[in-house]
């Protein structure tokens, strides 16, 4: 089946390190995208690519850094910048290449970061 | 740029009963909207999709929604709820460069 796989679903961080989070899709979508979610704030946009090689920075991007060499995969690294990392962590995908703009976005089921 | 307001954080609702979860945007054009259903400790699921055509929009598990431009809303119904529905659950506008802004959702609870 076609979907999205968020790797790991729980993982925790030591002060001062970086750590990834893992995002695959095998829906031959077009454009991803990664967000934050903490508790009574909703989803925040963090990056998002429309395209290989390709990202651009969202509403939250300071901390985080992303890369996008495949068209499936689009990890996320969270530096020892980010100061409050602790956050539900979901990506996301979509066919941007569609006829009509704005197909709905597919989600992982998320990976859960914490600090030690 | 678009934003989306849900103002209710919390409802409960007794097991068949009705539900209305209210979403008001905000976007200068015509919008794209979403409502997607989030169970603890899982993604996003969506629900409906609204982007243009008839105003009333049938969604799956037996939801629906109702855009109304005058009043720049897009609340989500449900008839009679059953108790898997207890979740959160976001509103979302799209806009022509494939971002979706969220609401802050809404918790679902659902009494026996």
């Amino acid at each position: 089946d076609g979907g999205i796989t968020q790797s790991p679903k729980y993982l925790f961080r030591k002060e001062g390190q970086n750590v990834t989070l893992s995002c695959e899709q095998n829906l031959n979508h077009d454009a991803m995208y990664w967000y934050r979610q903490d508790p009574g704030q909703g989803l925040r946009l963090i990056y998002y690519s429309q395209i290989v090689n390709d990202f651009q920075k969202g509403d939250i991007a300071e901390g985080y850094s992303v890369s996008r060499e495949k068209k499936e995969s689009f990890p996320l690294t969270v530096t020892s910048a980010q100061k409050n990392p602790t956050a539900f962590y979901l990506c996301a995908s979509t066919n941007s290449r569609q006829a009509d703009q704005n197909q709905p976005q597919h989600f992982g089921d998320g990976t859960r970061l914490s600090i030690l | 740029a678009q934003s989306v307001t849900q103002p209710d954080i919390h409802i409960t609702v007794s097991e068949g009963a009705s539900l209305e979860l209210r979403c008001n945007y905000s976007y200068g054009a015509t919008p794209y909207l979403f409502w997607y259903v989030q169970s603890p400790g899982q993604g996003l699921q969506l629900l409906l999709k609204y982007f243009s055509g008839d105003t009333l929009v049938q969604g799956i598990k037996g939801f629906e929604a109702e855009f109304k431009r005058s009043q720049s809303s897009f609340n989500l119904r449900k008839p009679s709820v059953h108790w898997s529905d207890a979740a959160e659950y976001f509103c979302a506008v799209g806009s022509n460069d494939y971002k979706l802004s969220f609401g802050a959702g809404t918790t679902v609870t659902v009494r026996a």
